[in-house]
């Protein structure tokens, strides 16, 4: 079966760095996507990868190995507005998209 | 309107009631899609229309019919649906042109309560 797994919640301090890792088993690969969702709101697009290494977007950057099946998203200078749930999704050979359940970040003063 | 609009965003239905969720997009994107997202799980995929044709149903239950009257409008009807049904109901769109990243665009979200 096509499965991504990533972290249910994490906790960070204002002003520091987190990683949020995501691992799949998906049948075939077609990218993957990173998604914001903040309580109650709408998932927003934050970063694609579909070839090896980072991409970086202000202070988010999300990194792919695909022989490793496994990705991160880096936020650095966390603020209190970054409190929110981050999805992974890969797209699979049928361009389906393959979600993950969302990591729960909570950010403290 | 701009983006993805969903309405309404909160609905109370009885087992026994229809109700209609509404979707419409201001992207004039050709793809739409209905999402199911239940506390702490990934979101399911329900429906997916490309150009108006529905191409995906992913073993969804018959008491949720789509409805994409043209590619700017979504629908999804409702009956005799059960409790464990409750969940935010998303929709979202996209331009899809084959391969590429062609990211969604959801909208708030429908946050159904069956009673």
């Amino acid at each position: 079966g096509q499965n991504i797994d990533q972290p249910t919640e994490m906790t960070a301090t204002e002003g520091a760095i987190v990683q949020i890792n995501c691992t799949y088993q998906t049948s075939g690969f077609n990218g993957l996507f990173w998604y914001q969702q903040h309580a109650g709101e709408a998932p927003t697009f934050l970063s694609y990868n579909v070839l090896d290494g980072l991409e970086e977007k202000g202070r988010f950057s999300s990194f792919l190995s695909r022989s490793k099946g496994y990705s991160y998203l880096l936020l650095k200078e966390l603020q209190m507005k970054d409190s929110a749930s981050y999805l992974c999704a890969v797209r699979d050979s049928n361009y389906q998209l393959i979600w993950g359940a969302g990591t729960k970040l909570i950010i403290k003063p | 309107e701009t983006g993805v609009t969903q309405t309404p965003r909160h609905l109370v239905m009885g087992m026994t009631n229809k109700k209609s969720l509404k979707c419409e997009q201001h992207l004039g994107h050709n793809a739409m899609y209905w999402y199911k997202q239940s506390a702490k799980k990934p979101l399911e995929l329900m429906f997916v229309y490309n150009f108006k044709e529905q191409t995906e149903n992913n073993s969804v239950p018959s008491r949720f019919s789509p409805e994409c009257p043209n590619s700017s409008h979504l629908f999804l009807h409702l009956h005799t649906l059960q409790p464990e049904d409750s969940a935010l109901y998303l929709c979202a769109s996209s331009q899809e042109q084959g391969a590429g990243h062609y990211e969604q665009y959801f909208g708030p979200g429908t946050r159904l309560t069956v009673t």
